[in-house]
């Protein structure tokens, strides 16, 4: 009974450095989401994916990237990192077709450090 | 757009003592409204929720009503423990659409 799995726990990156954040999820939910977490900013919405090939931006994408080959999968993908993306970052999924109002499930969190 | 606003915190209580969280939103219609807790080193999890107004959510002890009259959802225990001690998130949602969070509020419950 897994649930939502993000890999790593923990990451330090250098500025420019590339790295992917993976997420998986086996409740055979739809709907799959990145958040970031900052202090005193709850959280936001970095992007988010209805199904298998279809991605979209939520409020703070700029710097981010997403693809979903598959029902399980979601990673998150930072192409030149930066200090300001220092961070932790929840994967959340969903029901969606058919779960109205359903609940997003969390992941444990990355969390994320650029020097 | 639309928004959540919670309580500040952090906030400190003994334990058994009663607790409140305020929470209050502005959307355009009536979206769904959550309570999400974050315990240390963990993701969030759902406490309890409310899709329409007057409707009472309640879990573990904790309970928030639905008012729409003053767009409000504010958390309630009449006793809290310890092991309460966690960051509480108010969070509204239309539909399967994303879930808007407010900023959180720390709790410590000593004993």
């Amino acid at each position: 009974n897994a649930g939502v799995t993000q890999t790593p726990k923990f990451q330090v990156l250098k500025t420019g450095q590339s790295m992917t954040l993976q997420c998986a999820q086996d409740m055979n939910h739809e709907y799959m989401s990145w958040y970031r977490q900052d202090p005193g900013m709850g959280l936001r919405l970095i992007h988010y994916s209805v199904g298998a090939g279809i991605t979209d931006q939520g409020e703070v994408p700029n710097g981010y990237n997403v693809s979903r080959s598959t029902t399980e999968d979601f990673p998150l993908r930072l192409l030149s990192a930066a200090p300001s993306q220092t961070s932790v970052y929840f994967c959340a999924s969903s029901y969606w077709t058919g779960g109205y109002n359903s609940p997003l499930h969390f992941g444990n969190g990355t969390r994320l450090t650029v020097t | 757009g639309d928004s959540v606003t919670q309580m500040e915190g952090p906030v400190t209580l003994s334990e058994e003592a009663f607790l409140t969280i305020n929470c209050t939103y502005t959307a355009t219609g009536y979206p769904s409204l959550f309570w999400y807790v974050q315990y240390p080193g963990e993701g969030l999890q759902l406490l309890l929720k409310a899709t329409k107004a007057d409707d009472k959510g309640s879990n573990k002890g904790f309970e928030a009503t639905y008012r729409k009259e003053t767009t409000s959802f504010h958390l309630e225990k009449g006793s809290v423990q310890v092991s309460d001690s966690a960051v509480y998130f108010c969070a509204l949602r239309f539909g399967n659409e994303k879930l808007t969070f407010g900023t959180g509020t720390r709790l410590t419950i000593i004993p």
